[in-house]
C-alpha cells in the first residue's frame, strides 16, 4: 500500500522566514495530494492541494510543488507569521473516493 | 463549504463499556466516509473506509469486532468501541466526501472526539 514519508518533523523558523516541508510517496498511482494543517486539538484544516497533471499551485503565501518522476512534493510557506504555527500533514489518494493515507507530520513553530 | 460535525466532542467511561461516535455531514451527501485515529503527537491512522449501505473496509490490524462502524444514510456514520479499555483512549476523527459544493471529491473533517477510557 501507500506510503508517505515527510521531513522534518519539527522545524523552527524565525517570523517573516520561509518554511519547507518535503514528502515523499510509494504509490505511483496516486494523483492527489493534500496539505493539511492541524492546530492542537482541533480538526485538519485542508490549506492547499495538488494533483498530478500540476508541477507546482501557489495560493498566498503557501506554494506546493510535485514531481511525479521522483515521487516528492513540498510545501512552502514564505513570509511566515506566528499563526502558522501548527503541525502540517502531507498526504496521497489514489482516486477520487480512496482513502487518503497521511504522513507523520511537521511540527511549525514560528518564533516572533 | 461542506460541513462534518462529530458528536460527542469528549466522552469519558469506565473500562467495559461501549461508546458510540457520530459523524454527520450536514449539507451534503457523503457517500464515503472515513474514521481515523490519532493519538498526541502523531499523525492520523486510518482505521476503516465506510461506503452508504455496506459493510466497512477495515485496515490491517483494525479488528473490525471492537471498532463497529455503521453507515446507514448518506449523511450518518457511526463508530461504536465496543468493551472499550484504557489504551483505547484516544482522538477519534472523521472525515467525509461526496457531491459537496465546490469539489466533488474533497475531503471534509469531523471536529474529533476525545475518548478517555478510565
Amino acid at each position: 500500500g501507500e506510503n508517505v514519508e515527510q521531513h522534518p518533523s519539527t522545524l523552527s523558523v524565525q517570523e517573516g522566514d520561509s518554511a519547507v516541508i518535503k514528502c515523499t510517496y510509494s504509490d505511483s498511482a496516486s494523483n492527489y495530494f493534500p496539505w493539511y494543517k492541524q492546530e492542537l486539538g482541533k480538526r485538519p484544516q485542508l490549506i492547499i492541494d495538488i494533483r498530478s497533471n500540476v508541477g507546482e499551485k501557489k495560493d498566498q503565501r503557501i506554494a506546493v510543488t510535485l514531481n511525479k518522476t521522483a515521487k516528492h512534493f513540498s510545501l512552502h510557506i514564505t513570509e511566515t507569521q506566528p499563526e502558522d504555527s501548527a503541525v502540517y500533514f502531507c498526504a496521497a489518494r489514489k482516486t477520487s473516493y480512496d482513502k487518503v493515507i497521511f504522513g507523520p507530520g511537521t511540527s511549525l513553530s514560528v518564533i516572533p | 463549504g461542506a460541513v462534518v460535525s462529530q458528536h460527542p466532542s469528549r466522552v469519558i467511561c469506565k473500562s467495559g463499556t461501549s461508546v458510540k461516535i457520530e459523524c454527520r455531514s450536514l449539507d451534503f451527501q457523503a457517500t464515503t466516509m472515513f474514521w481515523y485515529r490519532q493519538f498526541p503527537k502523531k499523525s492520523l491512522m486510518l482505521m476503516a473506509t465506510s461506503n452508504e449501505g455496506s459493510k466497512a473496509t477495515y485496515e490491517q490490524g483494525v479488528e473490525k469486532d471492537k471498532f463497529l462502524i455503521n453507515h446507514a444514510s448518506l449523511t450518518l456514520s457511526t463508530l461504536t468501541v465496543t468493551s472499550a479499555h484504557p489504551e483505547d483512549s484516544s482522538f477519534y476523527i472523521c472525515s467525509a466526501t461526496g457531491l459537496a459544493e465546490g469539489s466533488a471529491d474533497t475531503q471534509y473533517f469531523g471536529p474529533g472526539t476525545r475518548l478517555t477510557v478510565l
